[in-house]
């Protein structure tokens, strides 16, 4: 079973307006954490966004904000008012346990975001 | 400015032909990682090095060798074992050991066998 699932290859947005990337894990490690990378066509990782299993909150990072569903192990990412720099592909990425296995994240398959005008 | 270089940014390659991917970080992060990115698909986790002089196989180490001499170094070998090398490759590092830690990228190597 895959343990990061990403639906979505691609979604269109229009400029300012808000759009959700959905993303759906699969664990039994009652301690994980879930991450956001967004990757631009110059091919880097850029860390969006964190979110513990543990944390009561759902975190919120400027424009991004992560929608966690705990018990349908969901964790979206929404992005508001977006634009057109935001345009890229979205990893969404999980991480098991606390100890032992090092900070090793497994990756979904990405989503492609095109904004427009 | 601290950061992650991975050298060089395009590498051809013929077949049979060992290589070396460079990646040097200077945030002063314990932990370092080598990832394969494919067409389509996400990271693939190939070697993580979590201290120097110490280093596990992530998911897909076959056809690679790592070593881990310093801790601003972590540099990768594709070897003539790996079947497929052609792939962007993606060095990470991170503080430490804890969950919370994010992992901050390098900006890719593009590797080419030709």
């Amino acid at each position: 079973a895959q343990k990061i699932t990403q639906t979505q290859p691609g979604m269109f947005v229009q400029e300012k307006e808000a759009v959700t990337l959905d993303c759906t894990y699969d664990t039994s490690d009652p301690s994980y954490g879930l991450f956001w990378y967004k990757q631009p066509s110059s091919g880097e990782m850029i860390f969006l966004i964190y979110q513990g299993s543990y944390d009561q909150q759902n975190a919120t990072e400027g424009r991004y904000s992560l929608n966690f569903q705990k018990a349908r192990k969901s964790a979206n990412l929404v992005i508001s008012a977006s634009q057109l720099g935001d345009s890229a592909m979205y990893f969404c990425a999980m991480r098991e346990g606390f100890t032992g296995g090092g900070n090793k994240l497994t990756f979904g398959t990405g989503t492609q975001l095109k904004v427009e005008l | 400015d601290g950061g992650i270089t991975q050298s060089p940014k395009y590498l051809f390659r013929k077949e049979g032909q060992n290589v070396t991917l460079s990646c040097e970080q200077n945030l002063n992060h314990d932990a370092m990682y080598w990832y394969r990115q494919d067409p389509g698909q996400g990271l693939r986790l190939i070697y993580y090095s979590q201290i120097v002089n110490d280093f596990q196989k992530g998911d897909i180490a076959e056809g690679y060798s790592v070593s881990r001499e310093k801790k601003e170094s972590f540099p990768l070998t594709v070897t003539s074992a790996q079947k497929n090398p052609t792939a962007f490759y993606l060095c990470a590092s991170s503080i430490g050991r804890d969950s919370y830690n994010e992992q901050f990228f390098g900006p890719g190597t593009r590797l080419t066998v030709l």
